[in-house]
């Protein structure tokens, strides 16, 4: 079943903490993104990928880190610098380019 | 940055009618996407259409890049049909890869 999954679908953090993110794709795509979604608004880039051990800043990385050390994983790490992290975060995929995008069923972040 | 804008933001429809989504951008794109997303989040693709025309069942999808802007249409809605709908466009100007979302229309469909 060839797909993009995303782990934990709910995660709650206190104040203060480090949390990291998964998303692991099946579809043998070359890139990989980052998105955020606020209540009500549409999504805003955080970081991309476009190859392995390469990525690049979205439109709102302050705060945020990623990695890609396998074509198939891009995990994106909440930092304690990220002022608003209460969010839900949505996991995309595609062949590179401006490609069809396609997106995992997102984890909702909440900091207590 | 390229601006995307959807309208209406807000939608409420009976069962059975039909309705227009409209989404303009601000300079020329590489990509637009058309996705619905669902109660639990999960955008689900619709038409990926940087120009042209296409159609799936009771959907269809018409960008015009000339004139920036593209149109969603929905025949016959059914309850089900019910969440948001975003329009979301890659571009080259930005210097950045990755879509610029509209912030969507909440379609309502009533039984």
């Amino acid at each position: 079943d060839g797909g993009i999954t995303q782990s934990p679908k709910y995660l709650f953090r206190k104040e203060g903490q480090n949390v990291t993110l998964s998303c692991e794709q099946n579809l043998n795509h070359d890139a990989m993104y980052w998105y955020r979604q606020d209540p009500g608004q549409g999504l805003r880039l955080i970081y991309y990928s476009q190859i392995v051990n390469d990525f690049q800043k979205g439109d709102i990385a302050e705060g945020y880190s990623v990695s890609r050390e396998k074509k198939e994983s891009f995990p994106l790490t909440v930092t304690s610098a990220q002022k608003n992290p209460t969010a839900f975060y949505l996991c995309a995929s595609n062949s590179g380019g401006y490609n069809e995008q396609f997106f995992g069923p997102g984890t909702r972040l909440t900091v207590l | 940055g390229i601006q995307v804008e959807q309208s209406p933001p807000d939608l409420i429809l009976q069962e059975g009618a039909n309705s227009t989504l409209r989404c303009n951008f601000s300079d020329s794109v590489n990509n637009l996407q058309w996705f619905h997303q669902n109660p639990w989040g999960q955008l689900i693709n619709l038409f990926y259409i940087p120009s042209g025309t296409k159609q799936n069942g009771r959907l269809s999808a018409t960008t015009v890049a000339t004139e920036r802007y593209s149109l969603l249409y929905i025949s016959s809605s059914q309850t089900t049909d019910s969440g948001v709908y975003f329009c979301a466009v890659g571009y080259s100007g930005g210097g950045a890869d990755g879509l610029t979302f509209g912030k969507g229309t909440h379609l309502i469909i009533q039984p």
